[in-house]
């Protein structure tokens, strides 16, 4: 399986500022994706980070709100810009495993203020 | 519309015995579901999965059933343990899993007393 971690743990912003989240795995993979739990509600899947291309959104989710990057096959991160108390959730990186399970990192916390 | 349902937001049992966890989808193109457990302040961590060609799935004192009629899919922990108090999402994919989008359930939180 692999460890991912992630930066920051926790943020509190003020709205209209954006706060860029960091994704560290400890082996290549293939496929990243990023999640959104927001209070008392599953994991939406926000967007799947593509290495060397842009990222695939879900509905709903748009790239100039969740800019994406890629640089390698370690590392992802993801930007939640322009804030609002809405974007207050948890947000999760995963990666895929070597069957069809992902594994998830630990999740940043972020409440706008 | 929440394709992935888990009906009961808790469930409380005492250590030794049974704990059964439930989930239930609308979506007849899901066949490959997933099982994960969170303790708070970390991410989900993978338990077990299974694919549609099964209606059974075991790893250690864990097994996942598939009703595929009925769309329905449980999880069975037996002896429960005070350490497998958390919550539990079920999850559900297309495709054999190879669709990697996953839908989730909201969770429940399972707490197994000493």
């Amino acid at each position: 399986s692999a460890v991912i971690s992630q930066k920051p743990s926790r943020d509190i912003c003020q709205r209209g500022t954006s706060l860029t989240i960091q994704c560290q795995v400890d082996s290549q993979v293939t496929m990243m994706f990023w999640y959104r739990q927001q209070p008392g509600q599953s994991l939406t899947l926000i967007a799947t980070a593509n290495q060397g291309s842009e990222a695939t959104y879900e509905s709903g989710f748009v790239i100039d709100k969740f800019p994406i990057s890629r640089p390698n096959l370690t590392f992802s991160t993801l930007t939640v810009s322009n804030m609002s108390p809405e974007d207050s959730s948890i947000y999760l990186c995963s990666a895929q495993g070597q069957a069809y399970e992902q594994y998830f990192g630990p999740g940043t916390r972020l409440t706008v203020t | 519309d929440q394709q992935v349902k888990q009906n009961s937001p808790s469930l409380s049992v005492q250590e030794g015995r049974i704990s059964i966890l439930n989930c239930d989808y609308t979506n007849s193109m899901f066949d490959y579901f997933l099982w994960y457990k969170k303790y708070p302040a970390e991410g989900p961590t993978f338990l077990i999965s299974i694919s549609s060609i099964k209606d059974k799935n075991e790893d250690g004192r864990f097994t996942v059933f598939l009703n595929k009629s009925a769309k329905h899919l449980s999880l069975h922990i037996v002896p429960s343990q005070p350490g497998d108090s958390a919550v539990y999402f079920c999850a559900a994919s297309e495709g054999g899993g190879s669709n990697y989008k996953l839908t989730f359930g909201k969770g429940t939180l399972l707490t197994v007393n000493p």
